[in-house]
Parts: structure tokens; C-alpha cells; sequence
């Protein structure tokens, strides 16, 4: 079962404007992970944030994550037709081991 | 350097028979494997994951089956597919923390495409 439900499920904006992405999981987690994937290609890891971390930047991206809301979102500023893809959030559900993708969400940058 | 590959990209296989996709990764050792399959459109779903030679966690009960005869081979395996079995398969791989056992990032194949007609 899907432990991630991203949202929303598709996003289109204009290069150049800022795209939230959110994400809702249901257990208690060591960490949440996001990833991004190109139609068709496998996915890439973009950023990892611990449950004691409560935001993480990477470049253009910065992540937050509420551990009592059971909630993340991943912010891409200044997007770029590039950043046209599938974005995915990920969590270790009820085991360390595990890693367990959201539904995802779609995002169209238009030039 | 880490590497992973997964084979072939594209298949398509009749209903009623076997199949047999493999993933190996290069470059790290006892790494958590991964099978997830992917609908069109839709999100990931985990299938079976490994920690380790021959121990197996099955996540979706169905007839595929996966085996790790080696330490950095993952095998997803069916003896009869069905229409149901169609869609993009995805190996991956990640180390966990030392001392920890918890995940750190995962490392994705490029896919296999199943198309079971």
C-alpha cells in the first residue's frame, strides 16, 4: 500500500515561478526522501531529510518536514522547463529497510 | 563507482508464460535491493525488497516471485504471466547506515517495460 500521497497530483507553471509540492504519510519515519523521474527513465534522489531535521536545502530545492503533521513539501524555486517531470516522496513506512513511494506528482513547466 | 543494471529495457511476453528479469549492481557491497512496479502514470509500488543472500520480503502477494542468489543479483521472477503483470519495472539498490539499518538514498535501474499480451 502506498505510504506517501503527494499533492497535488498534477502541477503546470511558468518557467521562471515557484512550484510546492506536498506529501502526507501515515507512520512514524526515520527519514523522507524525495526523487524526481523523466518519463519513461528510472528515478533520480534529489534530497534526503531526517524526522529531526525540520528543513533541508539543496540548490533550487528546499524541503520541510512536519513529523506531528505527518507531512513534507518539496519547493522548486525559479523553476526551468527541465524541472519538467514526475516528483516522488518516499519513507521507510514501518521498517528501516523499506522504501515506500508516494502516488507523485506531475509537474509541466511551460517555457 | 556504484552502478546498477537491469535488463532488458523493453519485453513483451504472452499471457501463460514465464519470466525472468535481472538486476545487478557494481561497486558497493550488501546493498538493500529493490523491485517496484509502475502502472502508467502512477506512483511506485513496492513488490519485494532484500537485505541480504536468499532472505526475501514479499510486500504484494501475486504470481511473481524474487530470488538473490548473489549479493548484488536480484531476480523477479513468474511462472505464468498475466495481463495484470503489464507495466515498467524499476530495480533499485541503497547502503544503510552503519549501526543504524536505516535507509539512505536509493540507486534506480533504467526500467524494463513488460508488455504481456
Amino acid at each position: 500500500s502506498q505510504q506517501g500521497e503527494e499533492d497535488p497530483q498534477a502541477l503546470s507553471i511558468q518557467e521562471g515561478e515557484n512550484a510546492t509540492m506536498n506529501c502526507s504519510y501515515k507512520t512514524s519515519i526515520n527519514n523522507l526522501q524525495w526523487y524526481r523521474q523523466n518519463s519513461g527513465r528510472g528515478l533520480v534522489h534529489l534530497i534526503l531529510i531526517r524526522s529531526n531535521e525540520r528543513e533541508k536545502h539543496s540548490g533550487r530545492l528546499r524541503v520541510t518536514l512536519d513529523t506531528s503533521k505527518k507531512s513534507s513539501s518539496l519547493l522548486i524555486t525559479a523553476s526551468r522547463a527541465a524541472d519538467t517531470a514526475s516528483y516522488f516522496c518516499a519513507t521507510d513506512g514501518d521498517s528501516s529497510y523499506k522504501l515506500i513511494f508516494g502516488s507523485g506528482t506531475r509537474l509541466l513547466v511551460r517555457p | 563507482s556504484q552502478t546498477i543494471h537491469q535488463w532488458p529495457a523493453t519485453l513483451v511476453q504472452p499471457v501463460g508464460s514465464p519470466l525472468s528479469l535481472e538486476c545487478t549492481v557494481e561497486g558497493t557491497s550488501n546493498p538493500n535491493l529493490y523491485w517496484y512496479r509502475q502502472a502508467a502514470g502512477r506512483g511506485l509500488q513496492l513488490l519485494f525488497y532484500s537485505v541480504g543472500i536468499g532472505q526475501i520480503s514479499s510486500e504484494v502477494p501475486q504470481n511473481l516471485s524474487a530470488s538473490r542468489p548473489q549479493d548484488r543479483q536480484f531476480i523477479l521472477s513468474s511462472k505464468k504471466l498475466l495481463l495484470s503483470d503489464s507495466g515498467f519495472y524499476l530495480c533499485a539498490w541503497s547502503v544503510p547506515l552503519p549501526g543504524t539499518g536505516m535507509n539512505t538514498e536509493a540507486f534506480f535501474g533504467q526500467g524494463t517495460r513488460l508488455t504481456v499480451v
